[in-house]
């Protein structure tokens, strides 16, 4: 069975400094996704960004960036710039590929706060 | 923009009442899913379905159950609820390979 691990269950971070989240995860799947979901205080969850396992490329969406390492199990999130708005629940999540009714594995969940 | 509803926000109910969680989309996805989501467990999924009368068993479905008649609507029901159901429930839904849309999640109580 797949599993996700966050071990950092909170974080802070200074506005416009940089800050990574760590998310490690167990398959013995070759090929699968990997997501990093962002839920702000009394908010909806959003997609920050998606990682496909067969692409060695790092996912980068404006100010947010991946580290993908395979070999390690390793999908770790980079914020740049960070700002307060970026205040929020960050979950990591798996998913198998090809897509088995999209069922995702959620981490526990890492909170961050960004301060002025 | 993909909307995904849920009927209420907050809920407060007596052990052993039954309980409907209703969730609706309005982007015909074929996926629908409820999980619940409890402080330092993370999202835990009790039931999906991947079409219309079609439902499978997450992680974590004993005490509920799902109904979905219509591709819009999927349905959680608590039969008699307990306090250990005490928790926040989130609805999401999505197309086979594509993003997955949460709904604003429903905090429920039970006394």
């Amino acid at each position: 069975a797949q599993t996700v691990t966050q071990s950092q269950p909170e974080m802070s971070v200074q506005e416009a400094e940089t800050v990574t989240l760590s998310c490690t995860y167990d398959t013995s799947e070759s090929n699968y996704y990997l997501f990093w979901y962002k839920q702000p205080p009394s908010r909806q969850m959003i997609l920050v960004i998606r990682q496909e396992a067969y692409k060695q490329q790092n996912a980068t969406e404006n100010r947010f960036s991946v580290n993908f390492q395979k070999a390690a199990k390793s999908f770790s999130l980079k914020i740049s710039d960070s700002q307060l708005g970026d205040t929020a629940m960050y979950f990591c999540a798996f998913m198998k590929h090809p897509y088995n009714t999209d069922k995702l594995i959620f981490g526990t969940g890492t909170r961050l706060q960004v301060f002025p | 923009d993909v909307k995904v509803t849920q009927s209420s926000r907050y809920l407060v109910k007596r052990t052993g009442e039954k309980v409907f969680l209703e969730c609706v989309q309005d982007m015909d996805h074929e996926n629908m899913f409820w999980y619940r989501q409890d402080p330092g467990l993370g999202l835990r999924l009790i039931y999906f379905s991947y079409d219309v009368k079609m439902k499978e068993k997450g992680d974590i479905p004993e005490g509920y159950s799902v109904s979905r008649e219509k591709k819009e609507r999927f349905s959680l029901i608590l039969e008699s609820a307990s306090t250990n159901q005490t928790s926040m429930y989130l609805c999401a839904s999505d197309s086979p390979g594509e993003e997955q849309y949460f709904g604003p999640g429903t905090r429920l109580t039970v006394t």
